[in-house]
């Protein structure tokens, strides 16, 4: 079945703009969560999304937004772009979300801020 | 979710057996062991999971101390393809998908 597919895989931004990047999860899963991987502060938690509710929230301020469709499809929102903004934007899906349950990851979306 | 404790980076020779040792001393009883690894420019790929047993799959092997505060994930025979950020988690939440990382442990396979 295919696995987690990110959109774009690249992009490079404006401070001040904001962008959307899109996750599609496997088929059938519900649970959605989305990281942020830079080289100072590694993979850090965003937030997860199960049908179509926030969950879970990480500690990011409130420039960083998502949501999730009715088909699990999700999207998360970065509003005012800054430079500490780029990164790698990984997404992972699972059926449940549970802690027994195994998580795919995407391949991530590169986001540059110039 | 509770913290672990990795080496920041171990080396094997290729076809030999890769010991990757955790620390968790401060698990609780229902947190489940983690693991995941990142290939270069991929996303984190999971490697397997257990609660208390020992656990095997066709990837790799993970022992779970008796205490459980501690872990190893075992690679029977490296390849240059396991080069990769093993990360080893706890999952605290009772619902809810929010992997803490920690740095990792960064493993070269020498040819």
């Amino acid at each position: 079945k295919a696995g987690v597919t990110q959109t774009p895989r690249y992009l490079i931004k404006t401070r001040g703009q904001q962008v959307t990047l899109s996750c599609s999860p496997i088929s059938g899963h519900r649970s959605v969560s989305w990281y942020q991987q830079t080289p100072g502060q590694g993979l850090q938690f965003l937030f997860e999304y199960f049908s179509e509710t926030q969950r879970n929230k990480g500690n990011f301020p409130g420039r960083f937004s998502g949501r999730q469709f009715s088909n699990s499809r999700s999207e998360m929102n970065v509003s005012t772009l800054e430079l500490g903004d780029s990164a790698l934007y990984l997404c992972a899906s699972s059926s449940d979300g549970q802690m027994n349950t195994e998580a795919f990851f995407g391949q991530g979306t590169r986001l540059t801020v110039v | 979710d509770a913290k672990t404790t990795q080496p920041n980076s171990m080396e094997s020779n290729e076809e030999e057996p890769v010991h990757l040792p955790c620390n968790h001393s401060t698990i609780s009883g229902t947190d489940y062991i983690h693991w995941y690894r990142q290939l270069p420019s991929q996303g984190p790929e999971y490697v397997i999971h257990g609660l208390t047993s020992n656990v095997n799959n066709r990837m790799a092997s993970l022992a779970i101390a008796e205490d459980r505060k501690s872990s190893t994930l075992i690679l029977h025979r490296a390849t240059l393809r396991d080069a990769a950020v093993y990360y080893c988690i706890l999952r605290r939440t009772s619902y809810g998908q929010n992997f803490v990382f920690g740095p990792g442990t960064r493993l070269s396979v020498l040819p």
